[in-house]
C-alpha cells in the first residue's frame, strides 16, 4: 500500500521563476491538501482539493495555484517566486469525509535564490 | 492571533522526566483534534487523536478541554527517542476537514 508520494524531493530555482510540485495521494485517498512549511514553524495551509476542485484555501496569494487530476493526484505552482517561498512543501491526504489522521508525503524541498 | 497557539519551547529535559505541552484554539467551531510528531526534516505523522474524555497510550496521555478550548499533551519517562517537534493539530468539520497546525514544541531528552 504505497503512502502518499510527492516530487521532487528537493529543487532549486531563482526568483521570478515558476516550480509544479506533484503529488500523489494513499490508495484510497480522493483529498489532497498542500501545506508549507518555513524552518522553525508549523504546516500551513495552502489549499484543498476534493473532487478536482479547490474547496478551502489559506492565506496565500494567487501565485499559489494548483489542479487535481481524476486519478486523485494533484500539482501545486507557485508563480513569481520570491525568496521567501523558500520552505518545505508537504502534501497530505484523507479519505473525503473522514476528518481523522492526515497522511503527509516527505516534502518538497524548495530553495529560492 | 493565530487559530492554534501553543508553548514556544523548546523544552530540554534528563531522560525519565516528565513533560506537558498545551495548546489553545481560536476556532469554537473545531471538532477534532490531535497530536502530531515532526523528526528534523521529517514529515509530520500523527502520534495520537485528542478526545474529550481523554486518551492515554502508554507514556502519552492527551486531553480536551472544549470549554477553554485547551489541549495537552503530557508525555511520562522521557526516553531519548521522544526527541522531536510535537504540533497540535485541529480540524474544522465545517470546513472540508481543514486541518490547522500550531507552530510546534520543540522537546530534546538528554541523556
Amino acid at each position: 500500500d504505497a503512502g502518499v508520494t510527492q516530487s521532487p524531493t528537493h529543487l532549486i530555482k531563482t526568483r521570478g521563476q515558476q516550480v509544479t510540485l506533484r503529488c500523489s495521494p494513499k490508495s484510497g485517498h480522493d483529498t489532497v491538501s498542500w501545506y508549507q512549511q518555513a524552518l522553525g514553524q508549523g504546516p500551513q495551509f495552502i489549499f484543498q482539493y476534493y473532487e478536482e476542485e479547490e474547496r478551502q484555501r489559506g492565506n496565500f496569494p494567487d501565485r499559489f495555484s494548483g489542479h487535481q487530476f481524476p486519478n486523485y493526484s494533484s500539482e501545486l505552482n507557485v508563480n513569481a517566486l520570491l525568496l521567501g517561498d523558500s520552505a518545505l512543501y508537504l502534501c497530505a491526504s484523507r479519505r473525503t469525509g473522514n476528518t481523522g489522521e492526515l497522511f503527509f508525503g516527505e516534502g518538497s524541498r524548495l530553495t529560492v535564490l | 492571533r493565530k487559530e492554534v497557539e501553543q508553548d514556544p519551547g523548546p523544552f530540554n529535559v534528563p531522560e525519565g522526566a516528565t513533560v506537558a505541552f498545551n495548546c489553545t484554539y481560536s476556532n469554537s467551531a473545531s471538532q477534532s483534534f490531535f497530536w502530531y510528531r515532526q523528526d528534523c526534516r521529517k514529515e509530520p505523522k500523527l502520534l495520537m487523536s485528542v478526545y474529550s474524555s481523554g486518551n492515554e497510550d502508554g507514556r502519552f496521555t492527551a486531553q480536551l478541554n472544549r470549554a477553554s478550548q485547551y489541549i495537552s499533551l503530557l508525555i511520562r519517562d522521557s526516553k531519548l527517542s521522544d526527541s522531536a517537534t510535537y504540533l497540535c493539530v485541529v480540524t474544522n468539520n465545517t470546513n472540508a476537514g481543514k486541518s490547522t497546525f500550531g507552530d510546534g514544541t520543540t522537546l530534546t531528552v538528554k541523556p
